[in-house]
């Protein structure tokens, strides 16, 4: 078990109810990032971590979405009230220490949330 | 702000065919320059990088080298399998105004090969 995980692979909802997306990056990573992929679209950036702080939320796209990690290992991602167009796969990666030339994202496998 | 461009898909080849998926980028500096793939109902895969102009990435049997003067890093590769269908991401990352290595994706590219 040496790569990133998530968890849970497939999550459905109903619009206006509240979930929760879990990342375990690879241990050792300090930073940790959550992209959303949506269909037939790039990869969109939503926060980035170092350490147990979020220096980029640039990303997120309103503040119905929020991302904590705690012990510089797990990271939730929270999605209030969740809508339609939240419908997406969420993609965490983590790299050793998201500085310097050629810092390698690993990414997980994905969760893909379907709001109805 | 950075950006990266590669080739609208879907792509299809047929086995042992030459493969190219063209893709340049916009940066401010100095990006290292990545291939992600994607394999159907899988997460994203490291694929190959370069580091600085004129590197040669290389994994598997593609290939893609660092142009500066042409802003691009296409990816080949010289005979295609059917394994290799995917969706293909290039990346770039450069230091950001945070000190972090923000990573830059194009759109991704979709290849099918056939039998």
């Amino acid at each position: 078990g040496a790569g990133v995980s998530q968890s849970p692979s497939n999550k459905v909802t109903e619009k206006g109810k509240d979930v929760e997306l879990r990342c375990d990056p690879i241990s050792g990573h300090t930073a940790l990032y959550w992209y959303r992929q949506s269909l037939g679209q790039g990869l969109e950036f939503l926060i980035y971590f170092q350490g147990n702080s979020a220096p980029d939320k640039s990303g997120l796209p309103s503040d119905r979405f929020s991302a904590e990690r705690t012990g510089g290992s797990v990271s939730t991602l929270t999605i209030q009230r969740t809508q339609q167009e939240d419908s997406a796969v969420y993609l965490c990666a983590s790299s050793p220490t998201g500085r310097g030339v050629g810092d390698t994202q690993y990414f997980g496998p994905g969760t893909r949330l379907t709001v109805l | 702000g950075n950006s990266v461009t590669q080739m609208e898909g879907p792509v299809t080849l047929s086995e042992e065919a030459f493969l190219t998926i063209n893709c340049t980028y916009t940066a401010t500096g100095y990006p290292s320059l990545f291939w992600y793939v994607q394999y159907p109902g899988e997460g994203l895969q490291l694929l190959l990088k370069a580091t600085k102009a004129d590197d040669k990435g290389s994994n598997k049997g593609f290939e893609a080298t660092y142009r500066k003067e042409t802003t691009s890093f296409h990816l080949e590769k010289g005979s295609v399998q059917v394994s290799d269908s995917a969706v293909y991401f290039c990346a770039l990352s450069e230091a950001s105004f945070g000190g972090y290595q923000k990573v830059t994706f194009g759109t991704g590219t979709k290849l099918q090969v056939i039998p």
